[in-house]
Parts: C-alpha cells; structure tokens; sequence
C-alpha cells in the first residue's frame, strides 16, 4: 500500500512568490492535515481537509490556503512568500474524521526563501 | 491553550539499555495519544497510538498511560543506535481535528 506522498521534495522560491504543494493520501483515506516543522520548532498544525471541506485551520495568516479535491488529494497555497515560510511542509492522512485517528506522514517537501 | 510537554534532552543511553521518554499534555479531557519517530531529516513516523489507562506493547515498544496525572511515555527496551532520532509525543486537539505535538526528545543510543 503506497503511503501519502508529497510533491515536490524541495521548492526554492524568493520572497513575494507563491509556492504550492500537493498532497496524495493515502488509499481510503479521505482526512488530509497540513503542519509546518520550521528549524528549532515543533509541528505547526496548518490546515485540516476532509471531505472536499476546509474543517480547520490553525493560527496562520490568510495567505495560507489550500483545498482538497474530489480524489482526496490536497494542495497547500502560500501567497506573497516571507522569509519565515522557510519550513519543511507535511502532509498527513487519516481514515475518517476525529483526531483520534492515527495520522500518517508524507516526506514532506522542504521549501526555501531566498 | 492545549499544550504537550517533553523534555527536549539529548537522552543519551547505552545500546541494550532501556530508554524512557516522558511526556505531560495539558488538556484533562485528552482521549487519544500517539508517539512519532522522526529520524533527522526526514518525516515523522507513527510508532505507537495509546487511548486507555495503563501499558501497551507493541514489540520492543511500551507506552504508558496515566489519564490522572496527565502524563504519557515510552519505553524503548533493548535500545540500537538505530533507534537514536528524536521521539515526538503528540496529544488529539479534540473537536478541531489536528494533533498537538510536543517539541520532541532526542535520543542517542551509543554502541
């Protein structure tokens, strides 16, 4: 059984940019969840996706937005890049709703402002 | 704010040992916990998961409950150097859908 995977594996972008990544779950799966893990801090949670609908999302900017498509498969848009967004992004996966659902991580993809 | 605590180390430990990584959370009304291994570099992965009192074995893992006092570890018997990453305990947001992680414990098992 394939795991969630994620593209691409690194993004360099510049400040202003937009960046985008996409997210597949896996197989059944139909909760997709976006953290951010930037250098020296823990898992930030961003976003929760289930059912094509935006459950939840967590204290960042608007300028964090993403969707989910019929397929179940995600994309995480961030506008007007900072210096700061410099983070690996991870995608996870659940069965069904609820946070009592083991989450399973992709590789992530490690994105870079210059 | 819900919060999740652990003890950042390094815990260093010698090969064979038992290692034990400790983790208190905030919220009384947490039902579901899970422990993660993130090897540097790379992504979590999901090790073990806990939602009732008391011990769970999977292996050479242990994880230990105690809803009381709010408190939640695992135990790593025979620890290998390539158990050696850093342990993230996380703790069910409820309602809101996320895990809360803590900041995760490094450990360092030398051969």
């Amino acid at each position: 059984e394939a795991g969630v995977t994620q593209s691409p594996t690194h993004l360099i972008k510049t400040r202003g940019q937009q960046a985008t990544l996409r997210c597949s779950p896996i197989s059944g799966h139909t909760s997709v969840y976006w953290y951010q893990q930037a250098l020296g801090l823990g898992l930030q949670f961003l976003l929760w996706y289930d059912e094509g609908e935006e459950r939840n999302r967590g204290n960042f900017p608007p300028r964090f937005s993403g969707r989910q498509f019929p397929n179940y498969s995600s994309e995480l848009n961030v506008n007007a890049l900072e210096l700061e967004d410099s983070a690996l992004y991870l995608c996870a996966s659940s069965w069904g709703t609820g946070s009592n659902q083991p989450q399973h991580f992709g590789d992530g993809t490690r994105l870079s402002i210059l | 704010q819900k919060e999740v605590e652990q003890n950042s180390g390094p815990l260093s430990v010698p090969e064979g040992a038992i290692a034990s990584l400790n983790c208190t959370y905030s919220d009384r009304g947490s039902q579901s916990f899970f422990w993660y291994r993130q090897y540097s570099g790379k992504s979590p992965e999901l090790i073990m998961f806990i939602y009732s009192n008391g011990d769970k074995e999977d292996g050479r893992f242990t994880a230990q409950l105690n809803k009381a006092s709010q408190y939640v570890s695992l135990l790593i018997r025979d620890s290998q150097p390539s158990d050696s990453a850093t342990y993230l305990c996380a703790v069910e947001g409820g309602s809101q859908g996320n895990l809360i992680f803590g900041k995760g414990t490094k450990l360092s098992v030398k051969p």
